[in-house]
C-alpha cells in the first residue's frame, strides 16, 4: 500500500490569486493523478502527472490554469492559477502502480472568495 | 472515458440492515474497485476484483462482478452508523491505467 499526504488540507483564497497544492507519496508509484471533486459529485480527472515531463491534461483542463509538476516518483504539485469562485472544490491527488489499487490523498478543500 | 453508473444515488437504512449498491459499466474491464469517501475527505480503497473473479469478501463487505451484465455490486452486511459515506466504483479498461469512476452512492445509516 501507499500513504499519500497533501497540503494544505484546506485554504480560503481571494480571486485572482494562485494556490499550489503539494502531494507526497511514501513509496514509489508509477502513476500520479490530480482530480477535482465538486460537492456531492464524482471525481473529475484533471491530469496525469508525468515524472520529469509535462502533465497529460484531460479535456477542459489546460496547463496555464492548472500547471503541474512531478520532479520525481513520489512528489507532485498542482497549482490552481488566477482563481475564481468556480474553482472552489476539493482537489485530490492519487497514486498507483500500473493496474493496481489507486491510493488517494486526504484532499485539499479550496474556497475562493 | 465512459463514466460508470451507480445506483441507487442515495440509500438510507437503519443500523443492522444490509446495504447493496450497484455499479454498471459499458466496456470490457481489467478490474473494478470500490472506494469509500467520508464527507469532504479522500477516497479509501475497499476491494479490487479482477475480471476473472466473480466474488470477493472483506470483513462485512462482499463484492460481486458479472462481466456478462457489465455490472458489480457492493454489499455491506450488518451496517453501522460509521458506514455512512459515499461509495464509488471505478474500473480499468483496455490498456488504460486511468480508472473511470462512477457517480457514487450516498449511504446514510441511521443509528
Amino acid at each position: 500500500s501507499a500513504v499519500i499526504s497533501q497540503k494544505p488540507s484546506r485554504d480560503i483564497c481571494q480571486r485572482g490569486t494562485s494556490l499550489t497544492i503539494q502531494c507526497q507519496v511514501d513509496s514509489q508509484v508509477t502513476m500520479m493523478f490530480w482530480y477535482r471533486q465538486q460537492p456531492g459529485q464524482s471525481l473529475t480527472l484533471i491530469a496525469t502527472a508525468n515524472q520529469g515531463s509535462e502533465a497529460t491534461y484531460e479535456s477542459g483542463f489546460v496547463i496555464d490554469k492548472f500547471p503541474i509538476s512531478r520532479p520525481n516518483l513520489t512528489f507532485s504539485t498542482l497549482t490552481v492559477s488566477n482563481m475564481s469562485p468556480e474553482d472552489s472544490s476539493i482537489y485530490l491527488c492519487s497514486g498507483s502502480r500500473a493496474e493496481e489499487t489507486q491510493y488517494f490523498g486526504p484532499g485539499t478543500r479550496l474556497l475562493v472568495l | 472515458s465512459q463514466q460508470g453508473e451507480e445506483d441507487p444515488q442515495a440509500l438510507s437504512i437503519q443500523e443492522g440492515e444490509n446495504a447493496t449498491m450497484n455499479c454498471s459499466y459499458k466496456t470490457s474491464i481489467n478490474n473494478l474497485q470500490w472506494y469509500r469517501q467520508n464527507s469532504g475527505r479522500g477516497l479509501v480503497h475497499l476491494i479490487l476484483i479482477r475480471s476473472n473473479e466473480r466474488e470477493k469478501h472483506s470483513g462485512r463487505l462482499r463484492v460481486t462482478l458479472d462481466t456478462s451484465k457489465k455490472s458489480s455490486s457492493l454489499l455491506i452486511t450488518a451496517s453501522r452508523a460509521a458506514d455512512t459515506a459515499s461509495y464509488f466504483c471505478a474500473h480499468l479498461s483496455g490498456g488504460s491505467y486511468i480508472p473511470t469512476f462512477g457517480r457514487g452512492t450516498s449511504l446514510i445509516v441511521h443509528p
